[in-house]
């Protein structure tokens, strides 16, 4: 069936890059998400791309899509202490669908 | 036990009107988070809730509000329906306002659409 991996754990110093990596295995994948969530909050949609892009930037956020190995990869630049949550990837083939990884718990170190 | 429940499962509304959804959680659970799924946009957190406070909301108008009853049940209203707020919305309910999203335990969504 389809799934979705991603590393449990990744440790950062602050001001360095973060880099988040998640593999899927649908090959008919449509949309692929990243989304955040805070300690005690809700899930919160941090970006996304269609499939058919390499790679996409919004402001400290990088993503950058290998199509042909089916790996996604969020850059965080910069990462300050407020990045501190879980980042899961998701994946959809534009229906209701949507397959989540388990997410990467982020930790920044002084 | 019972799982998440939501009602109703399909809603048709046109523009203007208004709408309530409702969510009743696993037993013993306290917090109630909505979720909005909009085709191809993935899942934007509405609203979260605990002990019967609202505690965090998404980047969503005002005319998306709820409320939490002293059962933990949950309701979402949405007043002057857009077409745009045709959506699955799904609620998820976890034991406890620190619990990771792979806590969440979430209903089967209430399909919207607004014509």
């Amino acid at each position: 069936g389809e799934d979705v991996e991603q590393s449990l754990f990744l440790s950062v110093r602050e001001g360095d890059s973060s880099v988040i990596n998640c593999t899927y295995t649908d090959s008919s994948s449509t949309y692929l998400y990243w989304y955040k969530q805070e300690p005690g909050a809700g899930l919160q949609l941090l970006t996304y791309i269609f499939s058919n892009m390499d790679m996409k930037q919004d402001q400290r956020l990088t993503v950058l899509l290998n199509k042909k190995d089916k790996h996604l990869s969020l850059r965080i630049a910069d990462t300050q202490t407020g990045d501190s949550a879980i980042y899961f990837c998701a994946e959809s083939g534009g229906d209701d669908k949507i397959i989540f990884g388990k997410g990467t718990r982020l930790h920044i170190l002084p | 036990e019972a799982g998440v429940t939501q009602s109703p499962t399909h809603l048709i509304k046109t523009r203007g009107q208004q709408v309530t959804l409702r969510c009743s959680p696993i037993s013993g659970h306290t917090s109630v988070y909505w979720y909005q799924q909009a085709l191809g946009l993935g899942l934007q957190f509405l609203l979260w809730y605990d002990e019967g406070e609202e505690r965090n909301r998404g980047n969503f108008p005002p005319r998306f509000s709820g409320r939490q009853f002293p059962n933990y049940s949950s309701e979402l209203n949405v007043n002057a329906l857009e077409l745009e707020d045709s959506a699955l919305y799904l609620c998820a309910s976890s034991w406890s306002s620190s619990g990771s999203f792979d806590e969440q335990y979430f209903g089967p969504g209430t399909r919207l659409t607004v014509t």
